[in-house]
């Protein structure tokens, strides 16, 4: 069975401080990983994702994350935040089961950017 | 243009009622989900459908009734609504079970 770990429920940050949010995950297969950034009373929304190639993949709104197999960990980071980045975080790791590809989420993050 | 949208946004509603949540992606996608959204923002999936065909069922309580009229539509019937069922159920859709998964803008239910 495949599960998600995000370590930080809040991350405080002052604006333009560099930020890590962590993820690590569990899966006996190969995983598929996402981040997904949810503002105020919205939907969730793609940052980023890694389906395979290299393991450092660019996002939208200036973050990155990095695929690190060996420690099963997925962080995401953005070297200078801004007051708008101030959200919910979710990590997402998708593998195959016995009833197909399944998607499961994180508890979140939520970031907090303060001026 | 929404990409995928549910209706209504906003649903208060009491103990014991039968409620439905529409949505419709206009994407051009194969499958669909349903999402449940509870107040510590823990996102839980309860059905996912490819090409109007069940394919993910969680442990659900059988009071939810998922029905995909056709690939681009899922709703979500909810029978005798309970307190606990108070959340944002979010509709969404993906175009293969591993990609992007699109969300649409969410459904506030509070049973009161």
């Amino acid at each position: 069975a495949q599960s998600v770990t995000q370590l930080d429920s809040q991350v405080p940050v002052f604006e333009e401080a560099p930020v890590e949010l962590r993820c690590n995950y569990s899966s006996s297969v190969s995983v598929y990983l996402f981040w997904y950034v949810q503002y105020p009373n919205q939907g969730l929304q793609l940052l980023l994702k890694y389906l395979s190639g290299s393991t450092l993949v660019k996002g939208i709104n200036g973050f990155e994350a990095e695929f690190n197999k060996s420690q099963t960990s997925f962080h995401l980071r953005k070297p200078s935040v801004h007051i708008s980045d101030t959200a919910e975080y979710f990590c997402a790791v998708s593998s195959l089961n016995t009833g197909g590809f399944k998607t499961i989420f994180g508890a979140g993050t939520r970031l907090f950017v303060k001026a | 243009d929404t990409a995928v949208s549910q209706t209504p946004k906003y649903l208060v509603t009491q103990m014991g009622n039968d409620k439905s949540i529409k949505c419709e992606q206009n994407l051009g996608h194969d499958t669909m989900y349903w999402y449940k959204q509870d107040s510590k923002k823990f996102l839980k999936i309860m059905f996912s459908y490819n090409n109007k065909e069940l394919i993910i069922n969680e442990t659900v309580p059988n009071r939810f009734s998922p029905k995909s009229p056709d690939k681009a539509h899922l709703n979500l019937h909810i029978n005798s609504l309970e307190l606990g069922d108070s959340a944002v159920y979010f509709c969404a859709s993906s175009n293969r079970e591993v990609d992007t998964i699109y969300f649409g803008e969410g459904s506030w239910l509070t049973v009161v």
